[in-house]
């Protein structure tokens, strides 16, 4: 199984430039999400979706933008990069609760994003 | 909103000694709590997890962790640590009603031979 992929695993920008991280997942996970994870800080939640035409913000989602057109992809679009945004993305999918799960996510293998 | 504390950036620890690393969260009614390992240039993996019941969780590996609602805590220990053990250990809690998963700042274990 393929599980969640993410596209590209290493990108290089200049600020003000704009680009999409692509993220899949076959499992067919209702909720899907994007972290980005910063030295010291942990994995902060940027955007999430718990279905398809359904999204929301997260605890960082400025400067972020999401879609949710089908179940399987959840893009992650920076408009306008910039230096802060420098950082290792991470999308991760899961059921949804009610339906046998607990909230486990399942996680792709990251996007190394430089902003310079 | 709910949050969650790792004290310790990092756990220098030698082969074979024992090893805990701390982990608080903030009290809710009801809550789910994950621990994660991360390996060098990988995603996230679930190591064990509390969703009700025992409050004693283990993993295949040897890990342990312990559901404590009084003190708000669930430390992820371990009685002999192996330097495949060597990774970062994130902490995670959800509410009952949320999907979000909330994490903490990451704990890194360094096992020495």
């Amino acid at each position: 199984n393929a599980g969640v992929t993410q596209t590209p695993k290493f990108q290089v920008l200049k600020t003000g430039q704009s680009m999409t991280l692509q993220c899949a997942q076959d499992m067919n996970h209702e909720y899907m999400s994007w972290y980005r994870q910063d030295p010291g800080m942990g994995l902060r939640l940027i955007h999430y979706s718990v279905g398809a035409g359904i999204t929301d913000q997260g605890e960082v989602p400025n400067g972020y933008n999401v879609s949710r057109s089908t179940t399987e992809d959840f893009p992650l679009r920076l408009l306008s990069a910039a230096p802060s945004q420098t950082s290792v993305y991470f999308c991760a999918s899961s059921k949804l609760k009610g339906t046998g799960n607990t909230g486990e996510l399942f996680f792709g293998e990251g996007s190394r994003l430089t902003v310079l | 909103a709910q949050s969650v504390t790792q004290l310790d950036s990092q756990v220098p620890v030698f082969e074979e000694a024992p090893v805990e690393l701390r982990c608080n969260y903030s009290s809710s009614v009801s809550v789910y709590l994950f621990w994660y390992v991360q390996y060098p240039n990988q995603g996230l993996q679930l190591l064990l997890k509390y969703l009700s019941g025992s409050t004693l969780v283990k993993s295949i590996n040897g890990f342990e962790a312990e559901f404590n609602k009084s003190q708000t805590s669930f430390h992820l220990r371990k009685p002999s640590v192996h330097i495949s053990d060597t990774a970062e250990y994130f902490c995670a809690v959800s509410d009952g009603s949320s999907y979000k998963l909330i994490f903490g700042s990451g704990t890194r274990l360094l096992v020495r031979p």
